[in-house]
């Protein structure tokens, strides 16, 4: 068990650029989740992933996101035309999918300044 | 909707006393979970102890207890013997099965030596 990995750990940019942050989750697992978590504040829902197919958006997730997870193992969230508001820090969780429910496992996030 | 409320924005206590962190939450589901992360300085959210809404039993794991009150809808933490490495953000949160989480906005708890 390797954990959630993230990467970038920091991403700084200017207003108007476009980001990519990845995911890697735990092998074994099949759900994947995006939150972003604002300072002093929990962790809000972004989307999820069972496999491939990307089952919840949170109406938080404007035109401007978009999350994919191709082949079902890493996942993809891109942020287009970068915006002040936009700076968080931007967690993943993965978990498996089966009938006991296991709990999600976090990566240590990547943290986005926007310029 | 499902919300969680955390209305200790800030703890602190000594080292080795017992300290209590309230949660109250809202849902309309039957079936659902409870949990409570830790998020130390820098550091990334980890489990400490979840509990399943259809287990009367409080879920207990070492020190890390919760008093679940399900009429109430409420899910408090109780650390006993508490160490220096407690220091964290502590969030609430709730899930109906394999889906988000739902957080509460969390209760900075510091363990002074």
């Amino acid at each position: 068990d390797t954990g959630v990995s993230q990467d970038p750990r920091h991403k700084i940019t200017k207003r108007g650029q476009n980001v990519t942050f990845r995911c890697d989750p735990i092998s074994e697992h099949n759900r994947l989740y995006w939150y972003r978590q604002t300072l002093g504040q929990g962790p809000e829902f972004l989307t999820y992933f069972q496999n491939e197919a990307q089952l919840e958006k949170s109406r938080l997730l404007s035109d401007r996101f978009s999350a994919e997870r191709p082949k079902g193992s890493f996942s993809t969230l891109e942020i287009q035309r970068t915006e002040q508001g936009d700076s968080a820090m931007y967690l993943c969780a993965s978990s498996s999918n089966d009938y006991s429910n296991q709990p999600q496992h976090f990566g240590d996030g990547t943290r986005l300044s926007i310029l | 909707a499902q919300t969680v409320t955390q209305s200790q924005p800030e703890m602190s206590v000594q080292e080795a006393e017992t300290v209590t962190l309230s949660c109250t939450y809202d849902t309309s589901e039957n079936n659902y979970y409870l949990f409570w992360y830790k998020q130390p300085p820098s550091r990334q959210m980890i489990l400490v102890i979840r509990q399943e809404a259809y287990k009367q039993q409080n879920a207990t794991e070492n020190r890390f207890s919760v008093n679940f009150q399900k009429a109430a809808k409420s899910f408090s933490l109780k650390i006993s013997d508490s160490q220096l490495g407690d220091t964290a953000m502590y969030f609430c949160a709730l899930s109906k099965g394999a889906q988000k989480l739902v957080f509460g906005q969390g209760t900075r708890l510091t363990i002074n030596p």
